[in-house]
């Protein structure tokens, strides 16, 4: 059982619409998550990161955790195409070891 | 303020040689990690250097090695190349040591085996 699920989509929404993406967790301990967006080709790009309960507000993106439902959500306002990439989930259970999610593509369409 | 440093970007090497691969983090930053991304398996953890000490280690064989320098520097070394180590190779460089310290990735290093 892989530790950090993500849907791989792909994920598609119409530009201007809001993007909501999703990532379970199995670590019960886990304490820290971190969302990255991957465009194709390049490195992972750190989105922002949350480690108590509730919602955290950066611009357009908005993180959202839930540690009784092991669950942790990244919303994107007002998606645009340039938004379009891999966005992936992960978990930070010691130390610097993150636990990465498979990622899921996200398709933004004018 | 310069970001993580990886070289070479891409190298292609021949099965059963040995390879060194080198992240520069960004300065300040005393923790280096590194991982290997493939399709089939995504990004997984390989090791993490703090302060020049091995902190934490990933399910890798013991042909993949590292260390860090005194400058922060750190070296990643994979010895007798398999053709399924073909990957891109990833460095993040964090601030401190601990679960809430954010971790900023390198351009990665690709690495082909043939």
């Amino acid at each position: 059982q892989k530790e950090v699920e993500q849907n791989s989509g792909p994920l598609s929404v119409p530009e201007g619409a809001i993007a909501s993406l999703n990532c379970t967790y199995s670590d019960r301990g886990s304490q820290s998550f971190f969302w990255y967006r991957q465009y194709s080709g390049k490195s992972p790009e750190l989105i922002m990161f949350i480690y108590s309960n509730g919602d955290k507000e950066d611009g357009r993106f908005t993180a959202q955790l839930n540690k009784a439902s092991q669950y942790v959500s990244l919303l994107i306002r007002d998606s645009q195409p340039s938004d379009s990439a891999t966005y992936l989930c992960a978990v930070n259970n010691a130390g610097n070891m993150l636990t990465f999610g498979g990622g899921t593509r996200l398709m933004v369409k004018p | 303020k310069a970001g993580v440093t990886q070289t070479p970007r891409y190298l292609i090497k021949t099965r059963g040689q040995q390879v060194t691969l080198s992240c520069s983090p960004i300065s300040g930053h005393r923790s280096v990690s590194w991982y290997q991304q493939t399709p089939g398996q995504g990004l997984q953890f390989l090791f993490e250097y703090f302060s020049e000490t091995q902190r934490n280690k990933g399910n890798f064989p013991g042909r993949f090695s590292g260390r860090q320098f005194s400058n922060s520097r750190s070296e990643m070394n994979v010895s007798t190349l398999e053709l399924g180590d073909s990957a891109l190779y990833l460095c993040a460089s964090s601030l401190g040591h601990g679960v809430n310290t954010e971790a900023f990735f390198g351009q990665g290093t690709r690495l082909t085996v043939v």
